[in-house]
This record gives C-alpha cells, sequence and structure tokens, in this order.
C-alpha cells in the first residue's frame, strides 16, 4: 500500500500569512494526488487535482505543487475562512490512501 | 445541483450487519464510479469501497474486504453499502462520494454508524 505522510499535523497561522502543507508519497504516484478542505462537521471539499489543478470555484491563493515525492498545498495571503482541515488523498492504485490531515488554525 | 444523500446508519451491535443507501441527484449517475469513505471520531479519511459504472467491478481495502459489499441501481441512481459482521472499530461517519476518473469531486453529508454492544 502507497503510504502518504503529511505535515504538519497541525499549524497556527496569522491572518495573510502564507501557509505550506506537504504530503510525501512512499512510492510514485506521478501527479495522482488530491487536496481537500474539511469544516467541522462538514463534508470534504475539492481544492486541488492532479497535484496542481485548481478546482472550479476555489480561490487563486490556493496553490499545488509537486517536488519528487513531496507534494504541497500552498495558501498565499491566509483568509479567516481557510481554517479547517486539510487532507491529502493518491489515487495512483488502490487501496486510495489519505494522509493523516493537518489542522489549520489562526493564530 | 449535484446531491448525495447517505441513509441507514444508526447504533448496531458487534458482528451485526447494517445496510447503507445513497441517494443521488443533479448528474447522470449510471456515468460515474462511485464510492464509500468513512471517517472514524475525530479521525481522518479512510476509503472503504469503490463500484464501477455497470457494478461489474468492485475494489476494497483489506480494513473490509470480505465483510463490506458495495452495489448500486442505476434505475434508482442509488448506492448501497451492505455491511456484515460489524467491529467496533467500523464505527464512522460513512460518507457517498462520486468518482471524478479516480479521485472524489462530490461527497455526501454523511451518516453516522456506532458498533456497539
Amino acid at each position: 500500500d502507497i503510504q502518504m505522510t503529511q505535515s504538519p499535523s497541525s499549524m497556527s497561522v496569522s491572518l495573510g500569512d502564507r501557509v505550506t502543507i506537504t504530503c510525501r508519497a512512499s512510492q510514485d504516484i506521478g501527479n495522482y494526488l488530491t487536496w481537500y478542505q474539511q469544516k467541522p462537521e462538514k463534508s470534504p471539499k475539492l481544492m486541488i487535482y492532479g497535484a496542481t489543478n485548481l478546482e472550479d470555484g476555489v480561490p487563486s491563493r490556493f496553490s499545488g505543487s509537486r517536488s519528487g515525492s513531496d507534494y504541497s498545498l500552498t495558501i498565499n495571503s491566509l483568509e479567516s475562512e481557510d481554517t479547517g482541515i486539510y487532507f491529502c488523498l493518491q489515487h495512483k492504485q488502490y487501496p486510495l490512501t489519505f494522509g493523516s490531515g493537518t489542522k489549520l488554525e489562526i493564530k | 445541483e449535484v446531491q448525495l444523500v447517505e441513509s441507514g446508519g444508526g447504533l448496531v451491535q458487534p458482528g451485526r450487519s447494517l445496510k447503507l443507501s445513497c441517494a443521488a441527484s443533479g448528474f447522470t449517475f449510471s456515468n460515474y464510479y462511485m464510492a464509500w469513505v468513512r471517517q472514524a471520531p475525530k479521525k481522518g479519511l479512510e476509503w472503504v469501497a469503490t463500484i464501477s459504472i455497470s457494478g461489474s467491478r468492485t475494489y476494497y481495502p483489506d480494513s473490509v474486504k470480505g465483510r463490506f459489499t458495495i452495489s448500486r441501481d442505476n434505475a434508482k441512481s442509488s448506492l448501497y453499502l451492505q455491511m456484515n459482521s460489524l467491529k467496533s472499530e467500523d464505527t464512522a461517519t460513512y460518507y457517498c462520494a462520486r468518482h471524478k476518473t479516480t479521485f472524489f469531486d462530490y461527497w455526501g453529508q454523511g451518516v453516522m454508524v456506532t458498533v456497539s454492544s
């Protein structure tokens, strides 16, 4: 199975800060990497797919990148509505596996 | 508007069975692979099952293989998850999700399943 190691597990940042969350894949997954945002008591929302593609309607301050087996979600100029838990998902092969999540809070 | 509405959750004793349903609307259900994903309380996400468009192919992780069965009724735009031999570790919110290629683009609101005596 492909393991997705996500870091950090939580972070407290200030409004306007730049935020970077990372997932490292234990095997090659190409660009089969997706990012989701989850608000409390809500279902996950698709943010980035194909490692770098912004889903329709997602603010342009969000972006995705890849460096080897490391995949990053970056939020430029954090806004209050960006709080929540962020998960990555590898969908290169079954079993599909998620990262453990990053809880993002405002300082 | 894409809508996925789960039902059938509740409290069940260990070893018993439960069947979840997901009613889909707002898109052509028979054109999409579908899936179930779960989330234990205060925990991360775990993919549980995927079914092909026709239902002829199904995929499961080892944690539920042999106990859970995913199925669909395209005429009713409905997805199902039959869960047998339930364990306490199956306690979670279960989400119905639509596949866009191999990832998920829409999720339902979730249904809670509690396995406890």
